[in-house]
């Protein structure tokens, strides 16, 4: 059974940072570029960023409404994805999903307010 | 920045077809996918690679793309398909992601 658990969300002051993490199974998970995409409440999804497998040596792509603020990073080892947030704002608050595209966990809610 | 163009909602009888369309400059060269959220929920990939259906895809589900348009068809809507439907693709350069905006599509 291919299962993607996303763990770490909470509520962060602006300015604050968090790390969500994403535990995978039941799939080619190392032969896999690995998403990370959001959801504010009641809108559409945005993409935020990848991460390509070691094939494709890791390069990561962000949006730009991200870009030099959030990191993802893998684990191969581990089967685990991440996603470093900083330097958060307001307009960061959201659902945030991780994905194969193929696949996709339940998501952990993020909130940044004071 | 790249955008994908979809039109906010569709609506359609039960039984009749749907297609939901979506629009972008790099689409005549880079792929489409196409996913679909139920309310609550996580998206479900329901089309990949324009044209391909995975595993469990019901077969009233088909994808097409000509040009710089992509379309996602159900033959047969049914009530169980409403929801919303996003396209998913990445930009002329190939490295970045982009969603349209979603079509709800409403079958009544």
């Amino acid at each position: 059974e291919v299962q993607l658990v996303e763990t770490g969300g909470g509520l962060v002051q602006p300015g604050g940072s968090l790390k969500l993490s994403c535990a995978v199974s039941g799939f080619n998970f190392s032969g896999s570029a690995m998403h990370w995409v959001r959801q504010a409440s009641g809108k559409g999804l945005e993409w935020v960023g990848r991460i390509r497998n070691q094939a494709n040596t890791y390069a990561t792509a962000y949006s730009a409404s991200v870009k030099d603020r959030f990191t993802i990073s893998r684990d191969d080892s581990k089967k685990m994805a991440y996603l470093q947030l900083t330097s958060l704002v307001p307009e960061d608050t959201a659902i945030y999903y991780c994905s194969s595209l193929s696949y996709w966990g339940r998501g952990t809610l993020v909130t940044v307010s004071s | 920045s790249y955008e994908l163009t979809q039109p906010p909602s569709v609506s359609v009888s039960p039984g009749q077809p749907a297609r939901i369309t979506c629009s972008g400059d790099a689409l005549s060269k880079k792929y489409a996918f196409w996913f679909q959220q139920k309310s609550g929920q996580a998206p479900v990939l329901v089309i990949y690679e324009d044209t391909k259906r995975p595993s469990g895809i019901p077969e009233r589900f088909s994808g097409s793309s000509s040009g710089t348009m992509a379309s996602l068809a159900i033959s047969g809507a049914q009530v169980d398909d409403e929801g919303d439907y996003y396209c998913y693709s990445v930009d002329s350069g190939g490295h970045l992601g982009v969603f349209g905006g979603g079509t709800k599509l409403t079958v009544l």
